[in-house]
């Protein structure tokens, strides 16, 4: 069945880099663009980014433009997010999801990847 | 960018209650919006798209109306599996932006 699975947990420091795998299972990974969104412990959902991992086209949320890169690997599947210049407002569950058209559902959702940045 | 406003940011129901869940955009979106659910600990699902279709599998007693800047999702009568948390998510322009959520608790 059609899944993504996320990397496992991470803590960094303040300042460094956090790079989070989603591997897509059951379809082509080029053939759907590919979501990032976060969520930070008992608050609500932050629409972070998308990439198209056909065409390589990005978007970015005004918060994390500059801040957020993202790759992806066609003969592994697999779509990487990067965050840099982590604080700890970033600490937070961070989800790839999938775009299906025509109506732009995102579906399946990866487990989420929980990222804790402190000193 | 686009912003999305949610209210109420909770809510305290009971079971068969009625319950509404504004979403404001701060410019038209046309329909371009849906409804999500989420429970604790689980990844967010979709109820309803373009503004008032319910998605295959939802129970009918969640729907949406709405278009251009003002959309509101109702539940006709609460669920004990109801009580979650809902988001709307406009994906009219890029960046794409959640509301702030709702939380609907047993009162």
């Amino acid at each position: 069945q059609v899944q993504l699975v996320q990397s496992g947990a991470e803590v960094k420091k303040p300042g460094a880099s956090v790079k989070i795998s989603c591997k897509a299972s059951g379809y082509t990974i080029t053939t759907y663009y590919i979501h990032w969104v976060r969520q930070a412990p008992g608050q609500g959902l932050e629409w972070m980014a998308m990439v198209n991992p056909s065409g390589g086209d990005t978007e970015y949320a005004q918060n994390f433009r500059g801040r957020v890169a993202m790759t992806r690997d066609t003969s592994t599947n697999t779509v990487y997010m990067e965050l840099s210049s982590l604080r700890s407002e970033d600490t937070a569950l961070y989800y790839c999801a999938r775009e299906l058209p025509p109506y732009r559902r995102l579906d399946p959702w990866g487990q989420g990847t929980l990222v804790t940045v402190s000193s | 960018d686009i912003q999305m406003t949610q209210s109420p940011s909770s809510l305290s129901a009971s079971v068969g209650d009625r319950v509404t869940i504004t979403c404001r955009a701060s410019q038209d979106i046309r329909n371009d919006l849906g409804w999500y659910q989420q429970k604790p600990g689980k990844a967010p699902s979709r109820l309803i798209y373009a503004a008032s279709s319910l998605q295959s599998g939802v129970p009918s007693r969640f729907s949406g109306s709405g278009s251009g800047t003002e959309f509101t999702l109702t539940i006709s009568s609460l669920q004990p599996e109801d009580f979650a948390t809902y988001y709307c998510l406009q994906h009219n322009t890029y960046p794409w932006a959640f509301g702030q959520g709702t939380k609907v608790e047993v009162k």
